[in-house]
């Protein structure tokens, strides 16, 4: 049974770094024609893909993100991680990680979201 | 800075038929876009229902269709029931980084 879980805090001070991790259990990080995402939705608006990293290290960034944001595997844990770095109020947001597969194939396996809220 | 875009809001009465559609600040969406549809109830993760503009996940149900119209990505949702009420999004591919709607919340009164 393929699932995804985000962990990480829940509360973080403006101008740190926001640091999540997504374990992924019932299949390998690094399968075969794998992607890995996060996506993010700030309370009452719509949903933002931050990023995707692919199942051989390759990253993708929203642009308006890519100078802060950082995704990555970590294998031995089979979790992918995200860095958000400088934070502002604006970073407060339900965060989600999906999966997703070769040919523009978005996975109904996402896990069930963890709002971190930015504020001092 | 891409823009993709959906209708805020559609009403559809119980039985109807609706079509959501999902535009491009770039210009005619084609299937090179893989349009994706997702549906997202209060308090949920959102559910993966169409993949590359036509291709239903198997928990999909049978009423809800993808294609393209107009130049824009589009969801039909025919026989529609009350469990649709929803809000939908749509994302579309732009080479690496992937932009969703702004989403449209239907209502089914």
């Amino acid at each position: 049974q393929l699932q995804l879980q985000e962990s990480g805090p829940g509360l973080v001070k403006p101008s740190e770094t926001l640091s999540l991790a997504c374990t992924v259990s019932g299949v390998s990080l690094t399968s075969s024609n794998s992607y890995w995402a996060w996506i993010r939705q700030p309370p009452g608006k719509g949903l933002e893909h931050i990023g995707t990293i692919s199942y051989t290290g390759t990253t993708y960034y929203r642009p308006s993100l890519k100078s802060r944001a950082t995704i990555s595997l970590d294998t031995s844990r089979n979790q992918f991680t995200l860095k958000l770095n400088s934070v502002t109020a604006a970073d407060t947001a339900v965060y989600y990680c999906a999966y997703g597969l070769p040919g523009g194939q978005w996975t109904d396996y996402w896990g069930q979201g963890t709002l971190v809220t930015v504020s001092s | 800075q891409t823009v993709v875009t959906q209708e805020p809001s559609l009403t559809v009465s119980p039985g109807g038929t609706v079509t959501l559609t999902c535009a491009s600040s770039t210009g005619a969406v084609t299937s090179d876009y893989y349009p994706n549809w997702f549906q997202q109830k209060p308090g949920q993760a959102p559910r993966a229902l169409i993949y590359s503009t036509i291709n239903k996940h198997s928990r999909t149900p049978a009423r809800f269709s993808g294609s393209l119209l107009g130049g824009k990505a589009a969801l039909t949702l025919s026989g529609v029931q009350p469990e649709d009420e929803a809000d939908y999004y749509c994302a579309l591919y732009y080479g690496g980084p992937w932009v969703f709607g702004g989403g449209t919340k239907l209502t089914v009164l």
